[in-house]
């Protein structure tokens, strides 16, 4: 199984700013998911961007995958305090459905 | 209430104790995992089970012990708690749909202090 790597791992904005996190990977997968973590809370999936997809909308959040640099990012547009979290990449490991996780990108968002 | 939950939600144990983690979905996905979180290394996969009696090791199985008797229960026991399992362990879940990506779904976690 690989390990995403999430970059930067800490980002510090203002509201109404974009955020931008990225994400790299080693070999070939057949889709990469974003999960959030509020600080206490559980693990809440956002988004799964399938391999032959390049870019993905949900709400204020948009995904590209570029598989041949072997990366992802995570924009989130006009960011809200609420939005201050931690953001996780994950890869399948193979048909099993388990998950590997990165180790994530703390955003603060300042009202 | 629907979803996937953990119970308890704090404990501390004693070195050396034995300490039962719970975890219930009420989906009946097929796909049930355990994770411990640990600032510096993320999320850590411990054991997971693709269905009723069937597990397996994950990345970080030592000094743990899982079982899966019903679809909806993935018990995690921490046979001889020592201070290095000190964390925070999340429960999963994953409906496992044939030829379909899916996404994962966590509980609220189990902070665990061993003193």
């Amino acid at each position: 199984s690989q390990q995403g790597e999430e970059d930067p791992q800490a980002l510090s904005i203002q509201e109404g700013e974009n955020a931008t996190m990225n994400c790299s990977y080693k070999t070939s997968i057949n889709n990469l998911q974003w999960y959030r973590q509020n600080s206490g809370r559980g693990l809440v999936h956002l988004i799964l961007i399938r391999s032959n997809e390049r870019e993905k909308h949900s709400g204020r959040l948009r995904v590209t995958l570029d598989t041949s640099k072997k990366s992802s990012s995570l924009l989130i547009t006009a960011s809200r305090a609420a939005d201050t979290a931690s953001y996780f990449c994950a890869l399948p490991d193979g048909s099993n459905y388990k998950l590997t996780f990165g180790k994530g990108t703390l955003l603060t968002v300042n009202p | 209430d629907a979803g996937i939950t953990q119970s308890p939600r704090y404990k501390i144990t004693e070195t050396g104790r034995q300490v039962t983690l719970m975890c219930h979905q009420t989906w009946s996905h097929s796909y049930m995992f355990w994770y411990r979180q640990d600032l510096g290394h993320g999320l850590r996969l411990i054991y997971y089970s693709a269905a009723a009696d069937i597990t397996d090791k994950g990345e970080v199985p030592d000094g743990y012990v899982v079982s899966r008797s019903k679809t909806e229960n993935f018990p995690l026991t921490l046979e001889s708690a020592t201070r290095s399992q000190t964390s925070v362990y999340f429960c999963a879940s994953n409906p496992s749909i044939r030829g379909m990506n899916t996404e994962a779904f966590f509980g609220q976690g189990t902070r665990l202090t061993v003193v």
